[in-house]
């Protein structure tokens, strides 16, 4: 069964700074990571998804890597703002076990003006 | 507007009293999926569906049960519902085909079991 951990829990960072989300995942044979972003009492809205085949992707301040053999995949905002206080969860869907999501509990950003 | 829709989204029932919680996508997509998402233990998949009758259980199925009749619903039955199913409940949808894994998810539905 895959497992799936996410590294902060919590973060509080001042407005302006770069930060570092990270994931990681026990069994390395995946489809894809995708990155959501969760705001309090609301669902989930998608971020980046990146393919096995991929390295990276980028969405304007967002930027997600993957590193499979090492089972780890990391969330970079650039120049943080007070509206990307949020919860952020990664989730895999593994080539072993078949059509099945495995999500990580999150970490929490509160980003201080 | 392309959209996952649930509903209810709030609900307080009583143990064993039966419910169905909906879920509808106007999207077309194939892959729909049931979630629950606990304080420390975070999303975990209840079942899932290929397509229009074809549906696979996931880590956490017991007690609940689905049907999908049509491609657009997914509906979440708890036939004899505990007080350990209060959760939040989330629906979502994907394409799922060619790895085009994006999943949209809808809004929620809270569950308190008394």
């Amino acid at each position: 069964k895959q497992e799936v951990t996410q590294i902060p829990a919590a973060l509080s960072v001042p407005e302006g700074e770069n930060l570092v989300l990270n994931c990681s995942f026990t069994d390395s044979a995946i489809y894809n990571l995708q990155w959501f972003r969760q705001d309090p009492g609301k669902g989930l809205t998608s971020l980046l998804l990146i393919q096995s085949s991929q390295r990276e992707q980028t969405s304007g301040r967002l930027n997600a890597s993957l590193d499979k053999s090492s089972g780890r995949s990391t969330l970079y905002i650039a120049a943080s703002q007070p509206g990307d206080s949020a919860t952020y969860l990664c989730a895999v869907r593994g080539r072993n076990t078949g059509n099945q999501f495995y999500f990580g509990t999150g970490t929490s950003l509160t980003v201080i003006p | 507007e392309a959209q996952v829709t649930q509903n209810p989204r709030y609900l307080i029932t009583v143990t064993g009293k039966k419910l169905t919680v909906t879920c509808s996508q106007n999207m077309n997509h194939e892959y729909m999926s049931w979630y629950r998402q606990d304080p420390g233990l975070g999303l975990r998949q209840i079942y899932y569906s290929m397509n229009v009758e074809a549906t696979d259980k996931g880590d956490v199925p017991e007690g609940y049960k689905v049907s999908r009749k049509e491609k657009r619903n997914f509906p979440l039955i708890l036939e004899s519902p505990s007080p350990n199913q209060t959760s939040l409940y989330f629906c979502a949808s994907s394409l799922f085909m060619s790895g085009t894994d994006t999943q949209y998810f809808g809004p929620g539905t809270r569950l308190t079991v008394l």
